[in-house]
C-alpha cells in the first residue's frame, strides 16, 4: 500500500517560515507529478503547487507564488514545500498528494498554525 | 480560474436511497477533467472518480459520474452507512486546480 508521510507542520509567527516534508513508500511514484493541497478548518481543499517528475516544472497557486517553493529529491522519494513570509490565512491541514491533475494518494496531513 | 459550484450543501437521505450530487464550472472543463472526492471527518479526502465518469481502482460501482461541459453529476445509486460524508468535485483541465465548495450527505 502506498503511504504519504507529512512532517515539519506546527505554529509559527506571522512573517515566520517552514518547511514540510513528505516521504513516500512507494520508489515509482518518482515517475509522477505530486502536488501540495492544502485544507483551512471548515473549508473545502485547496490545491497550492505541484512538480513534475523530474522538477522541471513547477506550478503554484497565486497566493503562493513568490512566497512557496515546491521542490523534491527522488533519490530520497521525498517532496518538500518550503514556505515562507507565512500569513495568517496559510493556516491549514496540508497534504502531499499523488498526481498533478488529480489526486489519488494522499498522507494524513500536517498541521500548520499561523499566529501571533 | 475555474470556480467550482455544488449544490445542494446538504443532502439528507436515508440509507438505501440514491443520491444525485451536483458540481457546476464557471467555464468549460476541457476533456471532462474533473475528478470526485469522498471525506469522513478527521479523514483526507479520498479519489472516487477521475475523467469525469471512470471509478478509482477500489471503488465500489454505486458510485457513477457523468457530465461534461460546465455540468458533472456524482451518483450514489444506494446509500450505504459508510457514505455519509463530503464530497467534493475538482477540476484539474486548466490551471489553478480547483474544488468545488463540497455537498455534505447526511442521515435524515
Amino acid at each position: 500500500e502506498v503511504q504519504l508521510v507529512e512532517s515539519g507542520g506546527g505554529l509559527v509567527h506571522p512573517g515566520g517560515s517552514l518547511r514540510l516534508s513528505c516521504v513516500v513508500s512507494e520508489s515509482t511514484l518518482r515517475n509522477h507529478w505530486m502536488s501540495w493541497v492544502r485544507q483551512a478548518p471548515g473549508k473545502g481543499p485547496e490545491w497550492v503547487a505541484n512538480i513534475k517528475e523530474d522538477g522541471s516544472e513547477k506550478y503554484y497557486v497565486d497566493s503562493a507564488k513568490g512566497r512557496f517553493i515546491v521542490s523534491r529529491d527522488n533519490a530520497k522519494n521525498s517532496l518538500y514545500l518550503q514556505m515562507n513570509s507565512l500569513r495568517a490565512e496559510d493556516t491549514a491541514v496540508y497534504y502531499c498528494v499523488s498526481g498533478g491533475s488529480w489526486f489519488g494518494y494522499w498522507g494524513q496531513g500536517t498541521l500548520v498554525t499561523v499566529s501571533s | 480560474e475555474i470556480v467550482l459550484t455544488q449544490s445542494p450543501g446538504t443532502l439528507s437521505l436515508s440509507p438505501g436511497e440514491r443520491a444525485t450530487l451536483s458540481c457546476r464550472a464557471s467555464q468549460s472543463v476541457s476533456s471532462s477533467s474533473l475528478a470526485w472526492y469522498q471525506q469522513k471527518p478527521g479523514q483526507a479526502p479520498r479519489l472516487l472518480i477521475s475523467g469525469a465518469s471512470s471509478r478509482a481502482t477500489g471503488i465500489p460501482d454505486r458510485f457513477s459520474g457523468s457530465g461534461s461541459g460546465t455540468d458533472f453529476t456524482l451518483t450514489i445509486s444506494r446509500l450505504e452507512p459508510e457514505d455519509f460524508a463530503v464530497y467534493y468535485c475538482q477540476q484539474y483541465g486548466s490551471l489553478p486546480r480547483t474544488f468545488g465548495q463540497g455537498t455534505k450527505v447526511e442521515i435524515k
